[in-house]
């Protein structure tokens, strides 16, 4: 069974650039989330997705970061303009969404520097 | 929101020791889960435990929701078990993680 995909594997940009990353889940996941991991931290929910409603989008930065995620299987984040504070992890992660209750599967992430 | 703790924050081991690892979460849950990240950053789901007992290998995990912790136990570590162990919890909707402990198994 193929895991989480997700792209690019680093980007390095400079702030006010705007950029995007791409994450297809393992197929028949419903649930699809993006996290966000800085350097010595746990991830942080930014945005979760049931097929393609949003369940949770409460931490994320609304002013300059979006997510889609159009025919509930690919979703893309997108930041724009990027700030220096968003160098970190994006970490897509997906699970069933048969129940309330789900292993989450996470893919490898895409490390974003910004300078 | 729910507030998670894991302790140690850092733990350093010589090959074959034990340990464990603890997550104290603040409120009741119905999803808690461990990972481990390994050095090149990917996160491992290793178990689905949001009561009881589950053990897999050397690895084993016993979570008392009722008292609010969670315990990760490794027994006979390996070099390869290094990295970072992750506690996430959930009640609803927004699983949450804690800060983490770091791993080091030394040969």
């Amino acid at each position: 069974e193929a895991g989480v995909a997700q792209s690019p594997r680093y980007k390095i940009i400079e702030k006010r650039q705007s950029v995007a990353f791409w994450c297809n889940p393992i197929s028949g996941h419903a649930t699809l989330y993006w996290y966000q991991q800085i350097l010595g931290q746990g991830p942080k929910l930014l945005i979760q997705f049931q097929n393609n409603g949003v369940v949770d989008d409460s931490q994320l930065p609304k002013d300059r970061f979006s997510a889609e995620r159009l025919k509930g299987v690919d979703s893309t984040l997108k930041i724009q303009p990027a700030k220096l504070e968003d160098s970190a992890v994006y970490l897509c992660a997906s699970s069933s969404g048969q129940g309330t209750n789900e292993k989450l599967f996470f893919g490898s992430g895409t490390q974003l520097s910004v300078l | 929101g729910i507030q998670v703790e894991q302790s140690p924050p850092d733990l350093i081991l010589q090959e074959g020791a034990n340990s464990t690892l603890r997550c104290n979460f603040s409120d009741s849950v119905n999803n808690l889960q461990w990972f481990h990240q390994n050095p090149w950053g990917q996160l491992i789901n290793l178990f689905y435990i949001p009561s009881g007992t589950k053990q897999n290998g050397r690895l084993s995990a016993t979570t008392v929701a009722t008292e609010r912790y969670s315990l990760l136990y490794i027994s006979s570590s390996q070099t390869t078990d290094s990295g970072v162990y992750f506690c996430a919890v959930e009640l609803r909707i927004d699983m949450r993680f804690g800060a983490g402990t770091r791993l080091t198994v030394k040969p």
